[in-house]
């Protein structure tokens, strides 16, 4: 059954770092991985989708990177806003879909 | 912009009662999700349904659950006799292909007493 880890599972940081979360899995057979912001109590908003055959993709201030035969992935924030305190979860598309546990991230003002 | 929707966002009831969730999708979507989040855990998949039958399930997506579209826009989750263990927020998602984007609902929050 297919294992995904997020480490650290939380984060504070001063505004204007950059920052780097990780996601890890334990089976490389998978369709695509998936970024997702979730604010306290709300849904979950996608930030990024990486397709299997793909390295990285980009979104803004927003960069993740796939290394699927090594199970892992990282999401690259820059600049860290404290609007982009919230947890940030990974999830990997296999037979179905797995979430991580996520990183609780704080940006301090 | 386009949103999925989901109501009622909150939903208490007793024990051994049936539950219906309802998710309204993004209106050119076909494929359509629920996933659940017990408190302090994990989101887990429960099932994916496209062109009217379920695609893939879960483990967790026993005899108690089934899904339904009935009509051109609602996409609902029915919870045959709810126990306790069912409380968690559920939550629907919806995308244009299957290995696409996931767009997801704010949720429904069930408590079982």
């Amino acid at each position: 059954k297919q294992e995904v880890t997020q480490i650290p599972a939380a984060l504070s940081v001063p505004e204007g770092e950059n920052l780097v979360l990780n996601c890890s899995f334990t089976d490389s057979a998978i369709y695509n991985l998936q970024w997702f912001r979730q604010d306290p109590g709300k849904g979950l908003t996608s930030l990024l989708l990486i397709q299997s055959s793909q390295r990285e993709q980009t979104s803004g201030r927003l960069n993740a990177s796939l290394d699927k035969s090594s199970g892992r992935s990282t999401l690259y924030i820059a600049a860290s806003q404290p609007g982009d305190s919230a947890t940030y979860l990974c999830a990997v598309k296999g037979n179905q879909f797995y979430f991580g546990t996520g990183t609780s991230l704080t940006v301090i003002p | 912009e386009p949103e999925v929707t989901q109501t009622p966002s909150h939903q208490v009831t007793q024990m051994g009662q049936e539950v219906i969730l309802r998710c309204v999708p993004i209106s050119n979507h076909l494929y359509f999700y629920w996933y659940r989040q017990i408190l302090g855990q994990k989101v887990e998949f429960l099932v994916s349904f496209y062109n009217n039958e379920i695609s893939e399930k879960s483990e967790i997506f026993d005899d108690q659950f089934s899904v339904e579209r009935p009509d051109g826009s609602n996409f609902t989750l029915k919870i045959r006799s709810t126990k306790l263990e069912d409380s968690a927020m559920y939550f629907c998602a919806s995308s244009g292909v299957a290995a696409e984007t996931q767009y997801f609902g704010p949720g429904t929050r069930l408590l079982v007493l």
